[in-house]
Formats: C-alpha cells, sequence, structure tokens
C-alpha cells in the first residue's frame, strides 16, 4: 500500500467550474501538506502548504487538512483554462525530511 | 533572483553508460535533495545533501550517487544505467527547515 494515494484522473471540467482535488495517506508522522502544480514537461510548483488541520485560503485556492480522517484536499474556485496541469499532493515528515508525493491527478478545464 | 537551474535539460545514453546531472539552488537555501519521476507518477525522492553530506537516501541502489560543493550546488551520478532509469530527474533545493521545497525544471534522461 501506497503512502500516499491520489486518483490520477483525468478530470476534465468546464471553465468556471469549482474543482475538487483530494489525497488520502497512511503514515502519522506526515506534518506538513503540500500541493504543487505541474505543467506539462515542467518542474512541480508550490502552490500552498499547510500544518495544522483546517482550511487555507490563497485567492481562488482553498486547501483543507483534517488530519483525523488522513484525508486532504485542495478546492479551485472558478477554475480557468490556465489552471490545466497535473496536481500533486506532497506530505513532509520531519524525521525522514523529504517530502512523499502522491502520483498526480491531472486535470483539464474546457473552454 | 534565479530559481533552481537544471543541467542538461535532455540527455540520451545508452544502457550500461553513466550520467552526471547538475543543479544550482535556488539563493539562500542550503539543502538539495534529487527526485526521480516517472511518467505518469509523482516524484520519488533519491537523496539529501546537506552541508556536502548526505543526509537522508530514498529507496535508490548505490548505482544513485551524488555531491554537494561547498557552493550548495549539486550533482547527482547514476552508474549502469538501465532502461528503467529514463524518467525526469528534479532538483529540490529548501531552506533548512525543509518546507516548501523549490523545484527546478528538471533534466529528462533517456535510457536507449
Amino acid at each position: 500500500q501506497k503512502e500516499v494515494e491520489q486518483d490520477p484522473g483525468p478530470l476534465s471540467v468546464p471553465e468556471g467550474a469549482i474543482v475538487s482535488l483530494n489525497c488520502t495517506y497512511s503514515n502519522s508522522a506526515f506534518q506538513y501538506f503540500m500541493w504543487y502544480r505541474q505543467y506539462s514537461r515542467k518542474g512541480p510548483e508550490l502552490l500552498m502548504y499547510t500544518y495544522s488541520s483546517g482550511n487555507k485560503e490563497d485567492g481562488r485556492f482553498t486547501a483543507q487538512v483534517d488530519k483525523s480522517s488522513k484525508y486532504i484536499s485542495l478546492f479551485i474556485r472558478d477554475s480557468q483554462p490556465s489552471d490545466s496541469a497535473t496536481y500533486l499532493c506532497a506530505m513532509w515528515d520531519t524525521g525522514r525530511r523529504a517530502l512523499t508525493f502522491g502520483s498526480g491527478t491531472r486535470l483539464q478545464v474546457q473552454p | 533572483d534565479a530559481g533552481v537551474t537544471q543541467s542538461p535539460t535532455h540527455l540520451i545514453k545508452t544502457r550500461g553508460q553513466q550520467v552526471t546531472l547538475r543543479c544550482s539552488p535556488k539563493s539562500g537555501h542550503d539543502t538539495v535533495s534529487w527526485y526521480q519521476q516517472a511518467l505518469g507518477q509523482g516524484p520519488q525522492f533519491i537523496f539529501q545533501y546537506y552541508e556536502e553530506e548526505e543526509r537522508q537516501r530514498g529507496n535508490f541502489p548505490d548505482r544513485f550517487s551524488g555531491h554537494q560543493f561547498p557552493n550548495y550546488s549539486s550533482e547527482l551520478n547514476v552508474n549502469a544505467l538501465l532502461l528503467g532509469d529514463s524518467a525526469l530527474y528534479l532538483c529540490a533545493s529548501s531552506p533548512i527547515d525543509g518546507t516548501g521545497d523549490v523545484f527546478g525544471a528538471g533534466t529528462r534522461l533517456s535510457v536507449l
């Protein structure tokens, strides 16, 4: 069983839709939770990171962490064609000092 | 401010050869990590360098080795290349607390 599970998609939505991306994890040692966006043939770009359970908002993006359920989400409001990319969840544990990634969800926003 | 830079961008090698990939971290970052990303997968942690020493290592064989220089730049070496080593190799740098790794654009390695 992978430590981080993420639905690979692809997920196709119309422009303006609300997008929900999710990951589950099994390792209780994970303390920081990140979302990266990766365009084709580029490196991952950090979108958001959170430490505690709850919500964190940044513009059209909201990250949600539920440590009791070992479940994290990223919501994208008013999605745009430029949001079309692969979204990777990643988790950091201070013991290992490295990121463990999900497999990524490919998102396509249709104009 | 330049972010993380990697070279070369693309590389084609044949089985059994050796390859060296290079990385310059973001200014102010002293920790460099290397990841391997196979097609359609998330990045997998290879190892991390801090103060010129390997601090952490993922589940990769000894064919994968690295180095960090006094200016914090780093190299990844892979010996005896296998077809399965074909992937995007990503370098990430971070400050000492390790949160929010910043990634380079990667080196795409093809092993024929």
